[in-house]
């Protein structure tokens, strides 16, 4: 059980165009959706929080406007980066958690992303 | 201000002997405590995890030990096995208004178990 799938798990795009990643939770309906950040022998950067038809709460220093989070239904949230350049190349792990048992978050398995 | 620390940035232990990687943290608010293992391109997995109520849980090969007195929480492997090589990450969370239900990671450990 608590299976997270990400699609697409790389994509490589140019400069000044837009990225969507979808994040699902395949067994169980996920109240809230993580998405984070890694870069190259770093820890997990957290971007931002969503619940399920809500908007998204992000952590200081991350741009709303350029990350944007949809929360559609308990099982998918998307991530798109708009306008997309070079240092948005990162890891991109999203995961979600059931908080009414625990704050146990189940992660997907990631999208490399590549800005040329 | 790093709340959660994993001082130790790699392991290595030999196939069958115990491995031991240890985190420390600094809030006293925090309140759920979990060990996640990540290979390279891939998403955390999670191993165990441990409330503050607890002192010590236990799952197969894997035992997480408490010490709330000292903020600081170990994860035992016993009998480590090469596929345990990988980056093992400390995280917790705090059960309080506002936190948003937030993991906060450790930097994580690199842990290699020679065969």
């Amino acid at each position: 059980g608590a299976v997270v799938s990400q699609h697409p798990s790389w994509v490589i795009c140019k400069s000044g165009t837009s990225v969507k990643i979808e994040c699902r939770s395949l067994d169980f309906q996920a109240t809230t959706m993580f998405w984070y950040r890694q870069f190259p022998k770093q820890s997990l950067m957290l971007m931002a929080t969503s619940n399920e038809g809500s908007k998204a709460t992000y952590e200081q220093g991350v741009e709303k406007d350029k990350f944007l989070i949809n929360h559609a239904s308990l099982t998918l949230s998307t991530l798109t980066v708009t306008s997309a350049h070079p240092e948005d190349s990162s890891f991109y792990i999203c995961s979600a958690s059931l908080r009414r048992v625990s704050d146990t978050q189940y992660f997907g398995p990631g999208t490399r992303l590549t800005v040329l | 201000d790093q709340q959660v620390k994993q001082n130790s940035p790699s392991l290595s232990v030999q196939e069958g002997r115990i491995s031991i990687l240890n985190c420390d943290y600094t809030n006293s608010m925090f309140d759920y405590f979990l060990w996640y293992k990540k290979y390279p391109a891939e998403g955390p997995t999670f191993l165990i995890s441990i409330s503050s109520i607890k002192d010590k849980n236990e799952d197969g090969r894997f035992t997480v030990f408490l010490n709330k007195s000292a903020k600081h929480l170990s994860l035992h492997i016993v009998p480590s096995q090469p596929g345990d090589s990988a980056v093992y990450f400390c995280a917790a969370s705090a059960d309080s208004g506002g936190s948003n239900h937030k993991l906060t990671f450790g930097k994580g450990t690199l842990l290699t178990v020679n065969p």
